[in-house]
């Protein structure tokens, strides 16, 4: 099956700072997306994006769909972008990734 | 617009009770429904996938007569755990996808499952 890897695993980031989290995947898909996790378990659902780039405020997303790899950007962190960050691909049903976990301090 | 509700969010019950969660698409008709678990500090896994109307088709592992999934219509998904016991303990996430595969899937917020 495909096998999907985030990077890093942890985060750690003063408030202010940018970030990029980047998601590997093993084989074709056509789909993808990027959550949010906050504290109480909710999946925000921040990006489709099984090509091309989106942005929303200050995150935005690009996939190189022919290079297996989707990245996704937070400028201007604020502590309320702190939790766990997934991304999810597949053809037909998803697979998530591990997730990184992102704490941004005040 | 693509609501997805699930109710409940939270259930406490004893060991050998059966506990139903429901999963409803508000706002658009959901043709394929999928069930997720989620340990603490992990990812979520995929349990099944059902069709409205078919069998759910369930990932390695899982066991169908444990965890039983019906799709009677295009806006409802149960999922029913029978005879649970602490280990089924866990985060069950149901996510809805109307059309084809290459549509995104949008997600319930969860139920917390502790089985005493």
């Amino acid at each position: 099956g495909i096998q999907v890897e985030q990077s890093p695993p942890d985060l750690i980031l003063q408030e202010g700072a940018n970030s990029t989290l980047r998601c590997n995947f093993s084989d074709s898909v056509n789909n993808l997306q990027w959550f949010h996790q906050n504290p109480w378990g909710q999946l925000i659902n921040l990006f489709y994006i099984p090509s091309g780039t989106k942005q929303n405020g200050r995150l935005s997303a690009t996939t190189v769909a022919t290079e297996r790899y989707s990245l996704l950007y937070i400028s201007s962190s604020q502590t309320t972008d702190s939790g766990v960050y997934f991304c999810a691909v597949g053809t037909g049903k998803l697979i998530f990734g591990q997730g990184t976990t992102l704490q941004v301090k005040p | 617009g693509a609501v997805v509700s699930q109710h409940p969010s939270r259930v406490i019950c004893k060991s050998g009770t059966s506990v139903k969660i429901e999963c409803r698409s508000l706002d658009f008709q959901a043709t394929t429904m999928f069930w997720y678990r989620q340990f603490p500090k992990q990812s979520l896994m995929l349990m099944a996938t059902s069709n409205e109307g078919s069998k759910a088709t369930y990932e390695q592992g899982v066991e169908k007569d444990k965890f039983l999934i019906n799709h009677a219509s295009l806006t409802l998904s149960t999922l029913t755990v029978t005879s649970a016991h602490p280990e089924d303990s866990s985060f069950y996430i149901c996510s809805a996808r109307a059309g084809t595969a290459n549509q995104p899937q949008h997600f319930g917020d969860g139920t917390r499952l502790s089985i005493l």
